[in-house]
């Protein structure tokens, strides 16, 4: 059963921490995306990666951090950084050349 | 990546056809257009793309004019289930990375 897959689906933490999401696909995608979403709002880029061991900023990358160590894997990290981390965070894959992402279930992040 | 404009929000009847327009300037030669439902706390999924004239599918038909600026996205005999935030996004998927920009959507509601 193929599909992208993400955990947990809340996340409670408290400000200064640092909290990693995990988002792992069995597609056989090389692409991956990090997306926010804000209440009544659009998605927004935070990071992609095309391959791995290779990723690059999205339009809102500063407070964040991601690692692409296999295919399979792209995990983001909210660091302490991050001013406003309380939001769903929407994880997405895609066949290259392909012509619609798929996307995760999403983990919603409170930090208080 | 053009900018896409929708409206905000639209209400329709169970039973009705709905058409959500999108104007997209600042198309370039190369980029599809591409929509997306979204239901409270999932992921985005993919609908239809095309690039120009009409495209259909089960589920729903894009029209497109010559011109290419702007895109109507119908959706056949609403229900309540089609209540949902629906994304239209313009790009090169090819040449940008599969990189996409989501605008706020227009929340369609469908009353019974």
């Amino acid at each position: 059963d193929g599909g992208i897959t993400q955990s947990p689906k809340y996340l409670f933490r408290k400000e200064g921490q640092n909290v990693t999401l995990s988002c792992e696909q069995n597609l056989n995608h090389d692409a991956m995306y990090w997306y926010r979403q804000d209440p009544g709002q659009g998605l927004r880029l935070i990071y992609y990666s095309q391959i791995v061991n290779d990723f690059q900023k999205g339009d809102i990358a500063e407070g964040y951090s991601v690692s692409r160590e296999k295919k399979e894997s792209f995990p983001l990290t909210v660091t302490s950084a991050q001013k406003n981390p309380t939001a769903f965070y929407l994880c997405a894959s895609r066949l290259t050349g392909g012509d619609e992402q798929y996307f995760g279930p999403g983990t919603r992040l409170t930090v208080t | 990546l053009a900018k896409t404009t929708q409206p905000i929000s639209m209400d329709s009847y169970e039973g009705q056809e709905v058409n959500i327009t999108c104007s997209h300037n600042n198309i370039a030669t190369n980029d599809y257009i591409t929509w997306y439902q979204q239901f409270p706390s999932q992921g985005p999924r993919f609908i239809i793309q095309g690039y120009k004239t009409k495209v259909t599918n089960e589920v729903a038909s894009l029209f497109i004019p010559a011109d290419r600026k702007s895109s109507t996205l119908s959706l056949p005999r609403v229900s309540l289930s089609d209540t949902a935030v629906y994304y239209c996004l313009v790009g090169d998927y090819n040449t940008n990375a599969g990189k996409s920009t989501f605008g706020d959507g227009t929340t369609l509601t469908v009353k019974p």
